[in-house]
């Protein structure tokens, strides 16, 4: 299995200010595609899982552009340019090259 | 718009087991698979499987392997999650997502809005 480390475990920002989480997999994620297969997720309480990076770098549909995914291979990092009240919860990055799908343990975002 | 619905929340006993729907819309649903995966109160989310829906195929966790099945309804455009002899450690919130069928890697997108299980005596 794949396992997914992610840090910082929490992140405490003053709105406006920038954000960075930091993901590790223990196999490369790039598949024969050519595609990088990690993902970024943030779960807020009482919703559901809200898609916002696929395929490393790929914002998806409605995502604001402040959002921002980079790496390769191994290692991944989920950027806020400027962090809103909004954006609040706890994110994850996952990886989807194969199964089991598995999961970085979430850094929590809270507001300053 | 692409909606999964699923089902309300389940108390059950240790021992029992319970069955979670997701109604999928705003799509055609046997073009498409669902994944299924559950977070536990202060755990990282964990996967269970998945299930294509036009053809039935499914694919275990091999952890819940033996315990879990996954059915779909393709006149009702619904999947289901079916876990057996349920103990504490089962308790969480349950989660189908849309995926993509292809020979690329999978693509979790939308997202059920979740159905807490919660097994207790």
């Amino acid at each position: 299995d794949i396992v997914m480390t992610q840090t910082p475990f929490s992140l405490s920002v003053t709105p406006g200010q920038p954000a960075s989480i930091s993901c590790k997999s223990s196999q490369s994620l790039l598949h024969r595609d050519g595609k990088t297969y990690l993902y970024w997720y943030l779960l807020k309480p009482g919703q559901p899982p809200q898609l916002l990076i696929k395929e490393l770098s790929n914002r998806f549909s409605g995502v604001p552009d402040r959002f921002s995914g980079s790496g390769s291979g191994t290692d991944f990092t989920l950027k806020i340019s400027r962090v809103e009240a909004e954006d609040v919860g706890v994110y994850y990055c996952m990886q989807t090259i194969q199964f089991p799908l598995t999961f970085g343990g979430g850094t929590k975002v809270e507001i300053k | 718009q692409v909606q999964l619905v699923q089902s309300g929340a389940e108390v059950r006993r240790p021992g029992a087991s319970v069955k979670v729907s997701c109604k999928a819309s705003g799509y055609i649903f046997t073009t498409y698979a669902l994944q299924w995966v559950r977070q536990a109160p202060g755990q990282r989310l964990e996967w269970l499987g998945w299930i294509i829906a036009g053809n039935g195929n499914t694919q275990y966790s091999q952890k819940f392997q033996g315990r879990v099945t996954f059915t779909r309804d393709t006149s009702a455009s619904t999947a289901y999650m079916e876990l057996s002899s349920l103990t504490s450690e089962d308790t969480a919130v349950y989660y189908c997502a849309r995926d993509r069928v292809d020979d690329s890697g999978y693509d979790l997108d939308y997202w059920g809005q979740g159905t807490l299980v919660t097994v207790s005596s």
